[in-house]
């Protein structure tokens, strides 16, 4: 059962406009939640993250938003870059008695910015 | 500072054999996680140790193991391969159990 999903497996955007890469969850004890890029034959690096009791959080051209109710979360990119084309994975983190790096990852849409 | 480094990069494996894979965490940071990444499946938690502990465990059988050494390096083991373990194997660290992980590069398991 995919607790975080990402149902479109691709997207592609002209140089400049904004991407959106939409991310939905089935769990409401989610209570963190962070977007990862992954570059083919390299890691997954992390971008930017939010926390369940805000809805909206930004860094430089990044910006997720966070629609509890609808148990949705998206990242807009503006303006979109051809060095960003690559797989975005979303991921939640369970509500848990105590920290922990137990991340629950969407199956990754993957962005081509075209020049 | 150094990142997180796996070895090996890449393996070929039979099945019925067994692997070890190895993980060093950037210097300073005590909690490691491995993640398995295959086609249409996004990445899968299998594991997070912390101080040497194994501190939560995700749905995969119990041929898939690993452990912590003192120095907080880590090794994980999947015995009994089957076609189906091949995938992205994942190592990720952090300085405590705070979320923000950074990934090594992956070791890359094909079974035949």
């Amino acid at each position: 059962d995919q607790q975080v999903k990402q149902n479109s497996p691709s997207l592609s955007v002209q140089e400049g406009r904004i991407s959106i890469l939409n991310c939905d969850y089935t769990n409401s004890m989610f209570d963190y939640f962070l977007w990862y890029k992954k570059y083919p034959a390299e890691g997954p690096t992390f971008l930017i993250s939010i926390s369940s009791i805000k809805d909206k959080n930004e860094d430089g051209r990044f910006t997720v938003f966070l629609n509890k109710s609808a148990k949705h979360l998206s990242l807009h990119i503006v303006p979109s870059q051809p060095g960003d084309s690559a797989v975005y994975f979303c991921a939640a983190i369970p509500t848990y008695g105590g920290a922990t790096n137990k991340l629950i990852f969407g199956t990754g849409t993957l962005l081509a910015v075209q020049p | 500072k150094a990142g997180v480094t796996q070895t090996p990069r890449y393996l070929i494996k039979t099945r019925g054999q067994q692997v070890t894979l190895s993980c060093s965490p950037i210097s300073g940071h005590r909690s490691v996680s491995w993640y398995q990444q295959t086609p249409g499946q996004g990445l899968q938690f299998l594991f997070e140790y912390f101080s040497e502990t194994q501190r939560n465990k995700g749905n995969f059988p119990g041929r898939f193991s690993g452990r912590q050494f003192s120095n907080s390096r880590s090794e994980m083991n999947v015995s009994t391969l089957e076609l189906g373990d091949s995938a992205l194997y994942l190592c990720a660290s952090s300085e405590m159990r705070d979320r923000e992980l950074f990934f090594g590069e992956g070791s890359r398991l094909t079974v035949l």
